[in-house]
């Protein structure tokens, strides 16, 4: 079965300064890979998402993710944390094989941004 | 804005009640998906429908249901409901059945007393 496993529930980072969020999934196949922001009483936004055309993945408001297959890792970076980047991460997961296209989440990580 | 429209966005309900939350995909989607989010849980995969047919099922209870109708809207019914229901049910939709990004609605806040 597939899981993901977010490591760091909490991640606080100085406004300006790398964000590094780590996921890592179990997957006989790479399946297919996202992340997704969850602000205040909001929905989930898709931030990215990995295909395998390319292993890294350039997303919105700055993000990226890197596929590796060696690590079963899709790590997600920011170069300059901004206080709007203040939000709930989740990495997520589906299977590349079979017609259902359900996702499964990892726990998330909230990042905290300080001025 | 996903384009995904949830209602309600709360709703507020008894012990042993039944409710029903609805869902209106993205224009052009076929398929749409139910999440509930919890503290405890976490982010649960529920249902999926594809184009009017039930495409998979997750940690879905026995007292809850869904359906897709012919427009593409889907409806979620919870039924008997207790305590521990009261979550965040989120709906989202994607073009094709598998490999498709999901865009996800505002959800609703479901509170049982």
């Amino acid at each position: 079965a597939q899981s993901v496993t977010q490591l760091g529930s909490h991640v606080s980072v100085s406004e300006g300064a790398l964000v590094l969020l780590r996921c890592n999934y179990s997957s006989s196949v790479p399946p297919y890979l996202f992340w997704y922001v969850q602000y205040p009483n909001q929905g989930l936004q898709l931030l990215l998402k990995y295909t395998s055309a390319a292993t890294l993945v350039k997303g919105i408001n700055g993000f990226e993710a890197e596929f590796k297959k060696s690590e079963t890792s899709f790590h997600l970076t920011k170069p300059s944390a901004h206080m709007s980047d203040a939000a709930e991460y989740f990495c997520a997961v589906s299977d590349r094989r079979g017609s259902q296209g359900n996702l499964i989440f990892g726990k998330g990580t909230k990042l905290s941004v300080k001025p | 804005d996903s384009g995904v429209t949830q209602t309600p966005k709360h709703l507020i309900t008894a012990t042993g009640q039944r409710v029903t939350l609805r869902c209106s995909p993205r224009s052009g989607d076929l398929s749409v998906y139910w999440y509930q989010q919890s503290l405890d849980q976490g982010l649960q995969f529920l249902i999926q429908y594809y184009n009017g047919e039930e495409r998979a099922k997750g940690n879905i209870l026995e007292r809850f249901s869904a359906q897709q109708f012919p427009d593409l809207h889907s409806e979620l019914n919870l039924s008997s409901l207790e305590l521990g229901d009261s979550a965040l049910y989120f709906c989202a939709s994607s073009v094709a059945d598998s490999g498709s990004s999901q865009y996800f609605g505002p959800g609703t806040r479901l509170t049982v007393l």
